[in-house]
């Protein structure tokens, strides 16, 4: 089965400064490459996503890389915000949207200081 | 457009029983997925239900059971409560042909 890992596991950066939180898998099919935030007492919710046929995209202040060669992608959050103090997931997968099932990261937790 | 939408919010049981969660996904959407979410474990997937019938599984035992109905809505169950299974129960619903998950707020289980 797919092996995700997520690091780092927690991440402390002053209001303004950028964080990256990169993910690692295993499956060589996997093509699709969500990022997920959970904020306390909700649900995660998806922020922005790839696909294996591009390589960067960009919305607003967050970003999402993919290396499909090292089989990792990585999202970028710049001039962060307290608001942006949350628990981020990666959750490869094959995307073929056909089914509901994501394997998760363990889960990044970001702390924005003001 | 109304979320997906989780009852009861908060339960409490006592090892042993069982237990019944409801889940009401985004309208329109024939797909439901639940997860457990854990501190140790994470999230991780149970299973998923697509036009009343399971289309996915993931690795927990057979006292994790669940139902789909024909108005999409889905319920998941939990027999022979164990101290295990304190956990936040999450619900996503998903559009044909999308793969972006909406989830609930999900239901605190807390067993004792």
């Amino acid at each position: 089965g797919e092996n995700v890992e997520q690091h780092p596991s927690t991440l402390s950066v002053q209001e303004g400064d950028s964080a990256v939180i990169k993910c690692t898998y295993s499956d060589s099919a996997s093509n699709y490459f969500p990022w997920y935030k959970q904020e306390l007492g909700k649900g995660p919710q998806l922020i922005i996503d790839i696909r294996s046929n591009v390589g960067e995209k960009k919305d607003q202040r967050i970003a999402v890389t993919l290396n499909k060669t090292a089989k990792h992608f990585s999202l970028h959050i710049t001039e962060t915000q307290p608001e942006d103090s949350a628990v981020y997931f990666c959750a490869p997968g094959h995307g073929s949207g056909n089914t509901g099932k994501l394997i998760f990261g363990q889960g990044t937790t970001l702390q924005v200081k003001p | 457009k109304a979320g997906v939408t989780q009852t009861p919010r908060y339960l409490i049981k006592t090892r042993g029983q069982q237990v019944t969660l409801s889940c009401s996904p985004i309208s329109g959407h024939r797909s439901v997925s639940w997860y457990q979410q854990t501190p140790g474990q994470g999230l991780q997937f149970l299973f998923e239900y697509f036009s009343e019938t399971q289309r996915n599984k993931g690795n927990f035992p057979g006292r994790f059971s669940g139902r789909q109905f024909s108005n999409s809505r889905s319920e998941m169950n939990v027999s022979t409560l164990e101290l295990g299974d304190s956990a936040l129960y999450l619900c996503a619903s998903g559009g044909q042909g999308s793969d972006e998950q909406y989830f609930g707020p999900g239901t605190r289980l807390t067993v004792t």
